[in-house]
């Protein structure tokens, strides 16, 4: 079945470490992204690519990086320069266009313990 | 620049009921529109889209949408809610950056279904 694996479901972090959520697609999509969910503030964009190798700074990028070798996968670390990485993550992808919908994996909370 | 604003951020409403949710949005071009719902602990579906083509948009699960621009407003809307509707609705509006869709969120509306 195509679609988008994020992994793990589940990830706690000691304060001061990095983490790095995995995001993986079969979709051949060539647009990726990646979302942070707050409880009240909906979902607000970390970083996205439109390409491999390219990546361009979301809303709140401070605190994260992301790489993109290959068109399946986009990686999300979060640094321990986050502040406040307490949150759900989110990782979609599209398709070229304007009213193209993006397919959201089933997302990994991150808790800092 | 693009925003959404939704107007409620809780509705409750009986088993049989309709739904409606509401949505505004701002964009400097004509906007492509989508309602996504989650369910807890889960990622976003999409329920429905615009695309010009037609106002009135039909989505999954019986759910609908109007485009209205002279208002700028895409409510969704159910004429029967069902218990298993009870989730969270995001209003989006998108706009082409390159080849990427940006998504911008509205902060969502939680659906109470009681019976």
């Amino acid at each position: 079945d195509g679609g988008i694996t994020q992994s793990p479901k589940y990830l706690f972090r000691k304060e001061g470490q990095n983490v790095t959520l995995s995001c993986e697609q079969n979709l051949n999509h060539d647009a990726m992204y990646w979302y942070r969910q707050d409880p009240g503030q909906g979902l607000r964009l970390i970083y996205y690519s439109q390409i491999v190798n390219d990546f361009q700074k979301g809303d709140i990028a401070e605190g994260y990086s992301v790489s993109r070798e290959k068109k399946e996968s986009f990686p999300l670390t979060v640094t321990s320069a986050q502040k406040n990485p307490t949150a759900f993550y989110l990782c979609a992808s599209s398709i070229f266009g304007m009213n193209t919908e993006a397919f959201f994996g089933q997302g990994t909370r991150l808790t800092v313990v | 620049a693009q925003s959404v604003t939704q107007l409620d951020s809780h509705v409750s409403v009986s088993e049989g009921t309709p739904v409606l949710l509401r949505c505004n949005y701002s964009s400097s071009y004509s906007p492509s529109l989508f309602w996504y719902v989650q369910h807890p602990n889960k990622g976003l579906q999409l329920l429905l889209k615009y695309t010009s083509a037609a106002t009135l948009v039909k989505g999954i699960n019986g759910f609908e949408a109007e485009f209205k621009k002279s208002e700028t407003s895409f409510h969704l809307t159910k004429p029967s809610a069902h218990m298993s509707d009870a989730a969270e609705y995001f209003c989006v509006v998108g706009a082409l950056t390159g080849t990427a869709s940006k998504l911008t969120f509205g902060t969502g509306t939680r659906l109470q279904v009681t019976l």
